[in-house]
């Protein structure tokens, strides 16, 4: 199938500061890219939906400030916490769609840990 | 809204048991459905998937049937063995400009030797 690739797998940063995550299709252009937060032991929650060249789509309860999304090609996705504190640690996971009907792959997912 | 309900875990098998683990969903329109199986400290993984009502997915000894009369996508697989402990999501993906796929709960799954 299809690579998605995340960078970094991990990440521990302090508390205030900024993290980019990057996601990125390797071997297919993702028209569509959703962005996943996992708490552990629980599911994937949906946080966005982000287009190539238009502004993401927010989930509720979602603070779009506070999760900036850009989808600046039709490879690469990036999610920045901003202000990160340490409930914002978490597994992000995102994934990439070729098209509408297509199958959604996903990435490998990166730890955050605020500190 | 589009939903995805599971059994509730953890499961606890013996190798080579039967498995079995509910799926139901509720959804506006014809969703695709799948199974994606996440090992420990690892992202997703498809397991297998089924797009309209009757198809059956299978992949690694596993499947699940597409039953629309139940709304149901039952995992089911012979004869587990210890590689099998994960956690198994079911999930549904609306056929909308955005196709976005929805998770279940997820069920953890122990394979004992």
């Amino acid at each position: 199938g299809a690579v998605v690739s995340q960078h970094p797998s991990w990440v521990i940063c302090k508390s205030g500061t900024s993290v980019k995550i990057e996601c990125r299709s390797l071997d297919f252009q993702a028209t569509t890219m959703f962005w996943y937060r996992q708490f552990p032991k629980q599911s994937l929650m949906l946080m966005a939906t982000s287009n190539e060249g238009s502004k993401a789509t927010y989930e509720q309860g979602v603070e779009k400030d506070k999760f900036l999304i850009n989808h600046a090609s039709l490879t690469l996705s990036t999610l920045t916490v901003t202000s990160a504190h340490p409930e914002d640690s978490s597994f992000y996971i995102c994934s990439a769609k070729a098209g509408p009907n297509t199958e959604a792959f996903f990435g490998q997912g990166t730890r955050l840990t605020v500190v | 809204g589009n939903s995805v309900t599971q059994m509730e875990g953890p499961v606890t098998l013996s190798e080579e048991a039967f498995l079995t683990i509910n799926c139901t969903y509720t959804a506006t329109g014809y969703p695709s459905l799948f199974w994606y199986v996440q090992y420990p400290g690892e992202g997703l993984q498809l397991l297998l998937k089924a797009t309209k009502a009757d198809d059956k997915g299978s992949n690694k000894g596993f499947e699940a049937t597409y039953r629309k009369e139940t709304t149901s996508f039952h995992l089911e697989k012979g004869s587990v063995q210890v590689s099998d402990s994960a956690v198994y999501f079911c999930a549904l993906s609306e056929e909308t400009s955005y196709d976005k796929v929805i998770f279940g709960p997820g069920t953890s799954l122990s394979v004992i030797p």
